[in-house]
């Protein structure tokens, strides 16, 4: 089976652009986890949605960023304008509520750099 | 100026040796709890959870043992190999009165395990 699936694997751009990241969860799951992974500050948890419904976004730090999940199979975090201290690891993890077990499922990760 | 990072514990053992990794968790009213191994350039990867209605699970070579008492939680790793070399974290679920969680985790800062051949 397909794990979850994150693209671009690594993105380097500049300050000011947009920037977009685009993850897939494991078919069938119903709950996605958007996290930002740094040295400074470890994993953070930015937003999470459950049935396509975001549930809380209150890790999200500024305005600039927003994520969206218009279907079960398919997530979005957007950043705009991107600054460097945006540079992390993001992560989109997913599972499926059910019996209680709450394993969430990671994909491999997007490492962004900007300059 | 100087950078600041986590500081994280570290534990160094030989090849075959037994591993104790531990976490404190802070949620009193956490039901779930979960240990996941990170290796580098990879995402977290899970490893073995447990309830907070038993106190010990056993899987592959790995125990979880939770103390609710003093909100401890360990992963004990049997024969310790070199490909157990990584990063561990705890995390847990907390239980919301009225509500769901939905699976949210919280995570702990993690502890690097090193293993020397």
């Amino acid at each position: 089976d397909a794990g979850v699936i994150q693209s671009p694997r690594h993105e380097v751009t500049e300050m000011g652009q947009e920037v977009t990241l685009r993850c897939k969860p494991i078919s069938g799951h119903n709950s996605l986890f958007w996290y930002r992974q740094t040295m400074m500050r470890g994993l953070e948890l930015l937003i999470y949605f459950n049935n396509n419904v975001p549930i809380d976004d209150s890790g999200m730090p500024e305005d600039r960023f927003s994520a969206k999940m218009p279907n079960a199979s398919f997530s979005t975090l957007k950043i705009q304008p991107s600054e460097p201290r945006d540079s992390a690891v993001y992560f989109c993890a997913s599972t499926l509520l059910a019996g209680g077990h709450y394993e969430q499922y990671f994909g491999p990760g997007t490492r962004l750099t900007v300059t | 100026g100087e950078s600041v990072g986590l500081h994280l514990p570290t534990l160094s053992v030989q090849e075959g040796d037994n591993s104790i990794i531990n976490c404190a968790y802070s949620n009193s009213a956490s039901d779930y709890f979960i240990w996941y191994k990170q290796e580098s350039g990879k995402g977290p990867q899970f490893i073995i959870d447990i309830r907070s209605n038993m106190d010990k699970r056993q899987g592959q070579r790995v125990t979880v043992l939770l103390n609710k008492t003093v909100k401890h939680l360990s992963l004990q790793i049997a024969a310790t190999q070199p490909g157990d070399s990584a990063v561990y974290f705890c995390a847990e679920n907390p239980l919301i009165a009225g509500g769901t969680s939905y699976g949210k985790l919280t995570f702990g800062q993690g502890t690097i395990l090193t293993v020397h051949p």
